[in-house]
């Protein structure tokens, strides 16, 4: 059985920092390429970052690019998200979500994590 | 576009057929995908490109895509299918999105 586990949230001022970390299990890591995931509270899902297995291809929403960076260690399962210059918007449960292809936007997200929760508040 | 719309609500009694739409003209050219969320867990794939249902997902769930449009379809609707359902694509430059999501109220 696959299983995500996201770790690392919490309440944090605007303008500071986060780091996410998801463990995985139940399947080969570093076949797959890694997503974040996030809704804010009582709204819909939004893509946030994706991960090619070996660490190429990443992307970022617009609305976080130049603020997080994704990253992943295949030798440890962990995916990771850092997050600089927390904004109250970014206030939201993230989720780590496991692709169906290697890299690149195509496939689907097959598995997901239960999530994080982020409160960026003063 | 980098849009995906959704109705906001859809509300069936048990037993009827519920149907989901999803628009955007990203759809023409990718597959489109949808998700079932139910309260305070994470969203579960119930349909992939296009008209494929995963292992252990009900037969009463299909879907259909046509243009830009494309529908998610529960025949025969369950209490226990009330939930978030939401469609996901990319659109022609690899950039992922996902409908805004429609609550589905099945009693």
């Amino acid at each position: 059985e696959m299983q995500l586990v996201e770790s690392g949230g919490g309440l944090v001022r605007p303008g500071r920092s986060l780091r996410l970390s998801c463990v995985v299990s139940g399947f080969i890591f570093d076949d797959y390429a890694m997503h974040w995931v996030r809704q804010a509270p009582g709204k819909g899902l939004e893509w946030v970052a994706g991960i090619g297995w070996n660490s190429d291809n990443i992307e970022y929403a617009d609305s976080v690019k130049g603020r997080f960076t994704i990253s992943r260690d295949n030798a440890k399962n962990s995916l990771f998200l850092q997050m600089n210059s927390l904004k109250p918007e970014d206030t939201a449960l993230y989720f780590c979500v496991k692709s169906t292809v290697t890299t690149g936007p195509e496939g689907w997200f097959d598995s997901w994590g239960q999530g994080t929760l982020v409160t960026v508040s003063s | 576009s980098s849009e995906l719309t959704q109705p906001p609500s859809v509300s069936v009694s048990p037993g009827q057929t519920a149907r989901i739409t999803c628009s955007g003209s990203a759809l023409t050219r990718k597959y489109g995908y949808w998700y079932q969320q139910k309260s305070g867990q994470a969203p579960v794939l119930v349909i992939y490109e296009g008209d494929k249902r995963p292992a252990g997902i009900p037969e009463r769930f299909s879907g259909s895509f046509s243009g830009t449009l494309i529908t998610l379809i529960i025949s025969g609707a369950h209490v226990e299918d009330e939930g978030d359902y939401y469609c996901y694509s990319t659109n022609n430059t690899g950039y992922r999105m996902f409908g805004g999501g429609t609550r589905l109220t099945v009693l």
